[in-house]
C-alpha cells in the first residue's frame, strides 16, 4: 500500500493567519490527491481533488498544491469555520491511503 | 441533492457479522461509485471498499477476506457486510459517493458500530 505521511499532527492558527499541511506519499501518486476537512461531529467534506482542482463551493482561500511524492494545502487567511481535522487522501494505487490528520484549531 | 444515509445496529458482538446499508436519494448508484469508509478512536480513517457503477467490487486488501458490498439497484441502496468483527472493528462507518473512487463529494452522516460483548 502506499503510504501517505501527514504533517503536522496539529496546528494552532491565528484569525486571518495563512496556514500550510503537507502529505508526503511513499511513492508518486501523480497528483491523484484530494484533500477533505472534517468538524467535529459532521461528515468528511472534499475541499480539493487531483491535488490542486477546489471542489465546488468551497472557499477560494483553500488552495492545494504539489507534485510526485510531496504535496501540500493552504488556507490563505485562518477562519474560526476552519477548525477541524484536515486529511489528505491519495487515489493513484488500491488502496486509496489517508494520511493521518492534521488538527487545526484556532489561537 | 445528493443525499446518502447508513442505517444498521450500532452494536454488534465480537465473531459476529456487521452488515449496513446506504440508503441513497437524488442520484443513481448506477453511475458513480459508491464506497464504504470508516474512522477509529483517534482520528485514524481506513477505505473499506466500494462498488462501481457497473457493479464490480474492490475491497481494501487488509478486510478482503471478510468483506462484501453488494447493491439493490431497484431500491438504489447499497451494503456492506463484515464478518468474523472484534473489538478491532469499533468504529463510524460511513458511505459515500465518488467520481474517480478517491474523491468523496458526497457523505452519509455515519454511524457508529460498538463491537462488545
Amino acid at each position: 500500500d502506499i503510504q501517505m505521511t501527514q504533517s503536522p499532527p496539529s496546528l494552532s492558527a491565528s484569525l486571518g493567519e495563512t496556514v500550510s499541511i503537507e502529505c508526503r506519499a511513499s511513492e508518486d501518486i501523480y497528483s491523484n490527491l484530494a484533500w477533505y476537512q472534517q468538524k467535529s461531529g459532521k461528515s468528511p467534506q472534499l475541499l480539493i481533488y487531483y491535488a490542486s482542482s477546489l471542489q465546488d463551493g468551497v472557499p477560494s482561500r483553500f488552495s492545494g498544491s504539489g507534485s510526485g511524492t510531496q504535496y501540500s494545502l493552504k488556507i490563505s487567511g485562518m477562519q474560526p469555520e476552519d477548525e477541524g481535522v484536515y486529511y489528505c487522501l491519495q487515489g493513484s494505487k488500491y488502496p486509496p491511503t489517508f494520511g493521518s490528520g492534521t488538527k487545526l484549531e484556532i489561537k | 441533492e445528493v443525499q446518502l444515509q447508513e442505517s444498521g445496529p450500532g452494536l454488534v458482538k465480537p465473531s459476529q457479522s456487521l452488515s449496513l446499508t446506504c440508503s441513497v436519494t437524488g442520484y443513481s448508484i448506477t453511475s458513480n461509485y459508491w464506497g464504504w469508509i470508516r474512522k477509529f478512536p483517534g482520528n485514524k480513517m481506513e477505505w473499506i471498499g466500494h462498488i462501481s457503477y457497473s457493479g464490480s467490487t474492490s475491497y481494501n486488501p487488509s478486510l478482503k477476506s471478510r468483506i462484501s458490498i453488494t447493491r439493490d439497484t431497484s431500491k438504489n441502496q447499497f451494503f456492506l457486510q463484515l464478518n468474523s468483527v472484534t473489538t478491532e472493528d469499533t468504529a463510524t462507518y460511513y458511505c459515500a459517493s465518488a467520481k474517480r473512487y478517491w474523491d468523496f463529494a458526497y457523505w452519509g452522516q455515519g454511524t457508529l458500530v460498538t463491537v462488545s460483548s
